[in-house]
């Protein structure tokens, strides 16, 4: 158990839908990490925020957006959702993104749209 | 931008046995750090082993031991005594020495090991 939780485990929804992603990170991290994970992308990077603030952004979608609370909780919204969106959606968090913070991922969200 | 090639898909080794699974890079960067994630049937993603660019020493976990050629942006992981625990999608990655407080890892697109009686 590496500490980070996410909710929910699976979701199926359909296309055209909006849907959130949950992710409660380590205590004391304060740094939070998105990955997507599908068949024909492999696993990359969408999205980091650090202490409630974006710090780095990869291949994320307009129709996908993101934020950090004062919790210091994320949560991954996608909308107008496509079948391609399917995927595995992983949150990770690190203390900080400075020096070498391992980044300790969480068991991640199966999204399907059908 | 920093790429991650992982050229073999699939390997396969016999329980007890050796096996070491490829990785390159591409970065401009003099510092950085590599690992290997290893992701079971469970999908949770395991970190390996790690290794600081500035470092020469290949690091070492227990069955798990890298070669690290910084001059050809080579990093393989080297499994000893092969267990049937030892199957999964291994990913290697790659991140910067960030400054500031950004630190994306990039990974190659896997290798699925499996492991054989």
């Amino acid at each position: 158990d590496s500490g980070v939780t996410q909710t929910p485990k699976h979701l199926i929804t359909a296309t055209g839908q909006r849907v959130t992603l949950r992710c409660s990170p380590r205590s004391g991290d304060l740094s939070v990490y998105w990955y997507q994970q599908s068949l024909d992308q492999g696993l990359q990077f969408l999205i980091q925020y650090y202490n409630g603030e974006e710090r780095a952004k990869g291949n994320i979608l307009e129709r996908f957006s993101a934020q950090q609370f004062p919790d210091l909780h994320s949560e991954l919204n996608l909308s107008s959702l496509e079948l391609g969106d399917s995927a595995l959606y992983f949150c990770a968090s690190s203390t900080s993104g400075q020096g070498y913070n391992e980044q300790f991922f969480g068991p991640g969200t199966r999204l399907t749209v059908l | 931008a920093q790429t991650v090639t992982q050229s073999q898909p699939e390997m396969s080794v016999q329980e007890a046995e050796t096996v070491t699974l490829s990785c390159t890079y591409d970065t401009s960067e003099s510092d950085y750090y590599l690992f290997w994630y290893k992701q079971p049937p469970s999908r949770q993603m395991i970190l390996v082993i790690r290794q600081e660019a500035y470092k020469q020493q290949n690091a070492t976990e227990n069955r798990f031991s890298v070669n690290f050629q910084k001059a050809a942006k080579s990093f393989s992981l080297k499994i000893s005594d092969s267990q049937l625990g030892d199957a999964a999608m291994y990913f290697c990655a790659y991140r910067r020495v960030n400054t500031g407080t950004a630190s994306k890892l990039t990974f190659g697109t896997g290798t699925r090991l499996q492991v054989t009686l």
